[in-house]
């Protein structure tokens, strides 16, 4: 069973960082592309990003809105994804999740979800 | 980035009734669209993928249609579970979402 894990959420002064993490477990973490998603409280979905896998460049491609705030990274030894987020404004406050991509030529795509992580960005 | 409209924003219906929600994109994404339910307080779900095919699991009153910019999601018979929210994604280029589309009582 696809499992997703994601902690680090929490409450940061506007201005700081944080840095998400997502726990993979029962399927190939090494071979997943991933990705993370937010949002806001009473507000629609955000893609903020996606890591390919390292046979497959392990490429990553980010929401341009982000404007280079934000970067996405992955420790396939510990099946674990992260997400670094600095320069946190209050807008960026959210429910972070974390998802797996469909393999290439499936038509998947955000197909399994973690139960997000909730960050406030407050002072 | 490809624009996502969804409409409408809220559905009020009954149990038993036939709804269907709408998703145009601003240019095409051919069939790389998909659907996703999501209760409240909850992650989303994948629903519907390739525009028209059903995720494993998910009812037969649940399809999807279209291909290019315009996009449906019809439920043919709403049931108690199905009061939720449901977001359109494409996924052709950057991946863009829908704003959403609350279906109530």
């Amino acid at each position: 069973e696809v499992q997703l894990v994601e902690s680090g959420g929490g409450l940061v002064k506007p201005g700081g960082s944080l840095r998400l993490s997502c726990a993979a477990s029962g399927f190939s973490f090494t071979n997943a592309w991933m990705s993370w998603v937010r949002q806001a409280a009473g507000k629609g979905l955000e893609w903020l990003g996606r890591i390919k896998s390292k046979s497959a460049d392990g490429a990553i491609d980010y929401a341009a809105a982000l404007q280079g705030r934000f970067s996405i990274s992955r420790d396939d030894s510990t099946n674990t994804l992260f997400l670094q987020m600095d320069s946190l404004q209050t807008e960026d406050t959210a429910v972070y999740y974390c998802t797996t991509v469909g393999l290439a030529g499936s038509g998947r795509d955000l197909d399994y979800w973690g139960q997000g992580t909730l960050v406030t960005v407050s002072s | 980035d490809i624009q996502m409209t969804q409409s409408p924003s809220t559905l009020s219906a009954s149990v038993g009734d036939r709804v269907t929600i709408t998703c145009r994109a601003s240019q095409s994404v051919g069939t790389s669209l998909a659907w996703y339910q999501q209760n409240p307080g909850k992650a989303p779900k994948l629903l519907i993928y390739k525009a028209s095919t059903l995720e494993t699991g998910v009812p037969p009153r649940f399809s999807g249609s279209g291909s290019g910019t315009e996009f449906t999601l019809t439920i043919s018979s709403l049931q108690p579970d199905d009061f939720a929210t449901y977001h359109c994604q494409q996924h052709f280029g950057r991946r863009t979402f829908g704003q959403g589309t609350k279906v109530e009582i």
